[in-house]
């Protein structure tokens, strides 16, 4: 298994660009997240998903736009970036009765 | 609202030496923790996970044990390497919504093992 796979692993943005994260993770979990890390202010929770269909927000879903239209993909997209979402960006996903998370190798985005 | 801490959020330790990490929480109301391991520029890796009812887990080198009452978790690591240099993250499973629940992560804990 390849686990969970994000991809671009570095982007680099202007201010007002729209852009798209992909995350997709092949263990067949039912439960998928997006988390940004910044820091002093550890992860933070930005939307989750439990299910193809169903997604909502989480702590910080301010900016950010997902959808679950498959179990394996779970894009979290940006609409108009903003220097603000300069961040490191990670999907995790989960079994629905297991809450061992997995977690994605990150991307890095810098919004200039 | 759930807050995790992680203190100290750096240590320097000489190779062979036990590290001690400690990590404490607001609510006790909690599923599970989860302790990870980042190393720089890297993704979380997870290293162990203790169910709200245990007490304590192990793994190889590695023991993380989870007294809810108090808020707290400690994990040990046995004869420090210098490969076990990195971020060391605990976080909590909790209900967040009526349908959802989230990690809520400390701010972690830098570790140094010097050869």
């Amino acid at each position: 298994n390849a686990g969970v796979t994000q991809t671009p692993k570095f982007q680099v943005l202007k201010t007002g660009q729209s852009m798209t994260l992909q995350c997709a993770q092949d263990m067949n979990h039912e439960y998928m997240s997006w988390y940004r890390q910044d820091p002093g202010m550890g992860l933070r929770l930005i939307h989750y998903s439990v299910g193809a269909g169903i997604t909502d927000q989480g702590e910080v879903p301010n900016g950010y736009n997902v959808s679950r239209s498959t179990t394996e993909d779970f894009p979290l997209r940006l609409l108009s970036a903003a220097p603000s979402q300069t961040s490191v960006y990670f999907c995790a996903s989960r079994y629905a009765g297991d809450h061992e998370q997995y977690f994605g190798p990150g991307t890095r985005l810098t919004v200039t | 609202k759930q807050e995790v801490t992680q203190i100290p959020a750096a240590l320097s330790v000489p190779e062979g030496e036990n590290l001690v990490l400690n990590c404490s929480f607001t609510d006790s109301a909690i599923y599970n923790l989860q302790w990870f391991r980042q190393d720089p520029g890297k993704g979380l890796t997870s290293l162990l996970l203790i169910q709200s009812s245990q007490r304590e887990q192990t793994s190889g080198r590695l023991n993380a044990s989870l007294d809810k009452s108090s808020g707290r978790s400690t994990l040990y690591i046995a004869a420090s390497q210098p490969g076990d240099s990195a971020t060391y993250l605990c976080a909590v499973f909790h209900l967040f919504k009526a349908a959802g629940n989230k990690l809520t992560f400390g701010g972690g804990t830098r570790v140094l093992v010097k050869p």
